[in-house]
Formats: structure tokens, sequence, C-alpha cells
């Protein structure tokens, strides 16, 4: 029973490089999310997906873009990597609204 | 601006002890409460949520709610030091999608 993965679990990028992160679910959950999470600054939401076909921006979106690809996946693109954004990655996903979410074991980003 | 506030800690308890963890939020509208548990190095882990004012017991784990004070608290009872980590509660707000916010969390030392 997978739950949510990540790929990559690490990644080092040079300034200006893009990536994108991938995340896939297999709960059939509606609604997933990518959350960054800095030393002392807890979870910050950058983009979420309520259902397929959707996205939304959270509290971080800049310098991000998303794609909700189908109900499993949802894909994190970074098109100009900044030294500012090396932090870990969190895609998270939730069957319906007041649910828990269900987190992936992160993607550990380094810009240099 | 809506917030979830935990002291960062640490909060330092002997084996076998009650270890209490607190939490409060500025939305008085706020409809649903978890409590996550994070290693260092890896990614949230449910622990609890809870909906309704009251407590709510899992095994050594009781999750308290008290809307009208706005605190969601966690207790952890004959605490080990496998029990060691950072503790994240998250709050869905009131309006929008009902997405989680998170505080910055409380890291629990258990010393023997």
């Amino acid at each position: 029973n997978a739950g949510v993965t990540q790929t990559p679990k690490f990644q080092v990028l040079k300034t200006g490089q893009s990536m994108t992160l991938q995340c896939a679910q297999d709960m059939n959950h509606n609604s997933m999310y990518w959350y960054r999470q800095d030393p002392g600054m807890g979870l910050r939401l950058i983009y979420y997906s309520a259902s397929e076909g959707t996205t939304d921006k959270g509290e971080v979106p800049n310098g991000y873009n998303v794609s909700r690809l189908n109900k499993r996946e949802f894909s994190l693109r970074l098109e100009s990597a900044a030294p500012s954004q090396t932090s870990v990655y969190f895609c998270a996903s939730r069957s319906a609204d007041y649910q828990p979410q269900h987190f992936g074991d992160g993607t550990r980003l380094s810009i240099l | 601006q809506k917030e979830v506030e935990q002291n960062s800690g640490p909060l330092s308890v002997p084996e076998g002890a009650i270890a209490s963890l607190n939490c409060t939020y500025s939305d008085r509208g706020s409809q649903s409460f978890f409590w996550y548990r994070q290693y260092s190095g890896k990614s949230p882990e449910l622990i609890m949520f809870i909906y309704s004012n009251g407590d709510k017991e899992d095994g050594r784990f009781t999750a308290q709610l008290n809307k009208a004070s706005q605190y969601v608290s966690l207790l952890i009872r004959d605490s080990q030091p496998s029990d060691s980590a950072t503790y994240l509660c998250a709050v869905s707000l009131s309006g929008g999608s009902y997405i989680p916010t998170f505080g910055r969390g409380t890291s629990l030392i258990v010393h023997p």
C-alpha cells in the first residue's frame, strides 16, 4: 500500500535550472497539496488541487507552477530555480474536506 | 490573519510522564483539528484528529478540544523516548476549501 509517492527524494540544482517534482497517490483522493518546509517556518502551502482539473495558489506560490495531470498525479515545477527555493517539499492528499491529509516522504531540494 | 500557534519548545519530560502539547487558533469557525508527529528528517505522520468539543482517546494519546477557548491539546501518557519528535497542530479554518493551516510545531524530548 504505497499511499503518497514522491520523486525524486533528493535533488541538487544550479540557480536557473528547471525541474519537476512528481507526486502520485493511490488512495483515490480528490484533493492534493504541495507544501514546503523550512527550519522554524513550519509547513507552508504552495499550491493545491481541490479536485481533478482545478488548481489554486496557496500561501507561497511565486516561482512555482503545478499540473494536476489526472486524479492520481500532481506535479510541481520550478521554472528557474533560485537559492531561496532550497527546502524540503511535501506532497499530501486527502479524500474530502474535514478529513486528514496523508503525506509523502518528501523531496529534499538544494539549489546552489 | 488566521493563525495557528504552538510553543516551539523544546518540551522536556521524563520517561513515563504525561506530555502536554498545546495549540491555539484564531478562527472561531474552525471545524477540524489534527495532530501530526514528525521525526527529524521524516514526513508528518497523522496521530489523531478531532471535530467535536471534549476528549478523544486513542491508546496513549488523548486529544482535547475546547472551541469556546479556541485551543486544542494533545496529551501523551506514559511518554517513551520514541515519542521524541516535533508535533504539528493543523486546523482546518472556515471558508475556502477548509485547507488545514499548520502551526510551527512543538519539539518534545522524552529523556530516560
